[in-house]
Order: structure tokens, then C-alpha cells, then sequence
């Protein structure tokens, strides 16, 4: 099973709103990643989580709030969001370390949900 | 820092043609090397690895192979498909376990 799951697919939400985008894996992954993606753009890397505990943040604003309740779940919670954070949100798990190439070049592989369409009305 | 750089797209072909993505890096040691795919509306999908020079990834007739003499990742389909349209990332994961995405590749292949 390489699944992560997203939840919800499309999520529309006012300003003043409070909401929470959910992520899910059951492949033992201990890094957690939530990006944002804009239209024809690569993903940007929001926030990673390495042993359920916050280890990179992007500069990204306080509207947006993570959480890793466990190894296997990530959650993203949406508060007083701007119509320009209308977006992909997409989250990712990989195995920790990043390893060397060859024989453990396997642990290098991120496997991303679907994501999470979000428009901030 | 480690990069990567894509080609500039949108790569518009018609079905059965040749298709290459070109796709090269800046990266210390000795990094790993994705490719992913976007299908419209959804998420991204690993198209296809590989983890030390020389090593060709392969995946529904895609192929690249990882050149450190040229620093390159190239992407190659020998006949593209309709279904094959959609935006291709090219990434790597160095000795951080945080990868780098090249900016995306638009592919649009015409009947």
C-alpha cells in the first residue's frame, strides 16, 4: 500500500471561517510533508514533520496550523484564510532519512495524496 | 543549494510522437532522481526513480536515465498517448530527505 489519502478533495470556505484539512498513511512513513500549489507551479513546501514533531516551517503564516496527532496522520487547520491562499494542498510521506543513493535509495521515494482543492471565498 | 531545471513547456505533439522532457540538476554527492506526473485536477504521481548513476527508470513507456557526467535526468517516450497529457515534475532528494522540484513541464498531446 503506497496510498496517502486526503480529506476532503474540494473544500470552499469564507475568511472568517475555521477548518481542517486532513492527511492519512498507513506505510510506516515518519516524515509528513503539507505543500501548496498554485496553478502551473511545482509544489511549495509548507511544513514537514519528522517523528510527529515540527522540524521545518516555511515561513508559512499563522493562519495555517499543523498537527501530527501520530506517525500516521497530519492534519492542517485553516483559520481567517485570504483569497490568495485558494490553492492545491497537497500532503506527503516519506521514510526519514534521506539515505544514500543506490540500495537505500528506496527511502528517498515522497508518495503524495490527491490533495485538497481549497478556495477561500 | 541543490536545483533543478525543466524545460519550458507547454510540449505540444501529436499522438504517436517522440517526446523528451529535458530535466537537469545542480546537487552535492549523490542524489536520487524523480519524475513525477500531474493529471489534471489531482495530485502528483511518481512516474518513475532512480538512485545512482546509470540506473534507467522506466514506467508505462517512459524512460529516463540518470547521467552525472551531464548532470541530466532526461525524460523520453517513445509514442505518446493522448492520456499522457498532463504536467511531469522532475525532483531529486539529495542528503537532505527534502526534495527540490523543477518548475513543471505542461505536455498536451493532440489526436
Amino acid at each position: 500500500d503506497t496510498e496517502v489519502t486526503q480529506t476532503p478533495k474540494h473544500l470552499v470556505m469564507g475568511m472568517t471561517n475555521k477548518k481542517s484539512l486532513k492527511c492519512e498513511q498507513h506505510m510506516g512513513h515518519r516524515a509528513m510533508y503539507w505543500y501548496k500549489q498554485k496553478a502551473k507551479k511545482p509544489p511549495e513546501l509548507m511544513f514537514v514533520y519528522s517523528y510527529e514533531k515540527l522540524s521545518i516551517n516555511e515561513s508559512v503564516p499563522s493562519r495555517f496550523s499543523p498537527e501530527c496527532p501520530n506517525s500516521s496522520l497530519l492534519n492542517l487547520h485553516l483559520h481567517a484564510l485570504q483569497p490568495e491562499d485558494s490553492a492545491l494542498y497537497l500532503c506527503a510521506s516519506s521514510q526519514r532519512d534521506g539515505g544514500l543513493a543506490g540500495a537505500q535509495g528506496a527511502k528517498n521515494i515522497q508518495y503524495f495524496g490527491a490533495g485538497t482543492r481549497l478556495s477561500v471565498l | 543549494g541543490d536545483s533543478v531545471t525543466q524545460m519550458e513547456g507547454p510540449v505540444t505533439l501529436s499522438e504517436e510522437a517522440f517526446l523528451t522532457i529535458n530535466c537537469t540538476y545542480t546537487a552535492t554527492g549523490y542524489p536520487s532522481l524523480f519524475w513525477y506526473v500531474q493529471y489534471p485536477g489531482e495530485g502528483l504521481q511518481l512516474l518513475l526513480k532512480a538512485t545512482k548513476a546509470d540506473d534507467k527508470g522506466s514506467n508505462k513507456g517512459f524512460e529516463a536515465t540518470y547521467r552525472k557526467e551531464t548532470t541530466s535526468f532526461h525524460l523520453e517516450k517513445g509514442s505518446v498517448q493522448v492520456s499522457d497529457s498532463a504536467v511531469y515534475f522532475c525532483a531529486l532528494r539529495g542528503g537532505s530527505y527534502i526534495p527540490t522540484f523543477g518548475r513543471g513541464t505542461s505536455l498536451i498531446v493532440h489526436p
